[in-house]
């Protein structure tokens, strides 16, 4: 069965470091998601991005946030200088326009 | 600010009972309605999704849908040791158009052997 794929697993680093996490979405699914999911809270909209561009935001995804589809396969979420509080677990998660499938996700600790 | 509202829980039903898991929501143009299942540290893996009033079964799992009331829920019948796990609602305006899927907080679910 298909399914999203996320690197790193888990990732710890420093305070005011930039941290990249990447997704490799289901082939031909076409929307592309980041969650987060702050240890024992709900899970939380970042941000969807259809046809190489935003399609929605939420107030989380300041400018420290960006998303990017480089190669045409990968699907990235960069966060520009991390604070602690952007420690939590991020999913990807990509839509073949009926439902959405989630990513094992990544792991992210500031420190 | 469109909500999704489950009680947390936890909820504790014997194995081989049914589990009742609710949801209300509070955007009436919502269309589309998902139920995910969440272990401890994993990610939410899809149940049962339904768009139209009314029952929706597979398997041990049914969903309920009452749009006018704005409100849905899972049924798990024969509750087995392997279903405790964080149950979420998650609903939708379109999901093709990329919008987002709102989540509640989930309800916690042990079944007990």
């Amino acid at each position: 069965e298909p399914e999203v794929t996320q690197t790193p697993s888990h990732q710890v680093t420093q305070m005011g470091q930039e941290v990249i996490l990447r997704c490799v979405p289901i082939s031909n699914h076409l929307y592309f998601y980041w969650y987060r999911q702050i240890l024992g809270q709900k899970v939380e909209f970042l941000v969807s991005f259809y046809n190489n561009e935003i399609s929605e935001k939420s107030e989380i995804f300041d400018d420290q946030f960006s998303v990017e589809r480089p190669d045409g396969s990968n699907f990235t979420l960069k966060i520009r200088s991390t604070k602690l509080e952007d420690s939590a677990m991020y999913f990807c998660a990509t839509s073949d326009r009926n439902t959405i499938y989630f990513g094992e996700g990544s792991w992210l600790t500031v420190v | 600010q469109k909500e999704v509202e489950q009680n947390s829980g936890p909820l504790s039903v014997p194995e081989g009972a049914i589990a009742s898991l609710n949801c209300t929501y509070s955007d009436r143009v919502s269309q589309s309605f998902f139920w995910y299942r969440q272990y401890s540290g994993k990610s939410p893996e899809l149940i049962m999704s339904i768009y139209s009033n009314g029952d929706k079964e597979d398997g041990r799992f049914t969903a309920q849908l009452n749009k006018a009331s704005q409100y849905v829920s899972l049924l798990i019948r024969d509750s087995q040791p392997s279903d405790s796990a964080t149950y979420l609602c998650a609903v939708t305006n379109s999901p093709n158009t990329g919008n987002q899927f709102y989540f509640g907080t989930g309800t916690s679910l042990t079944v007990i052997p």
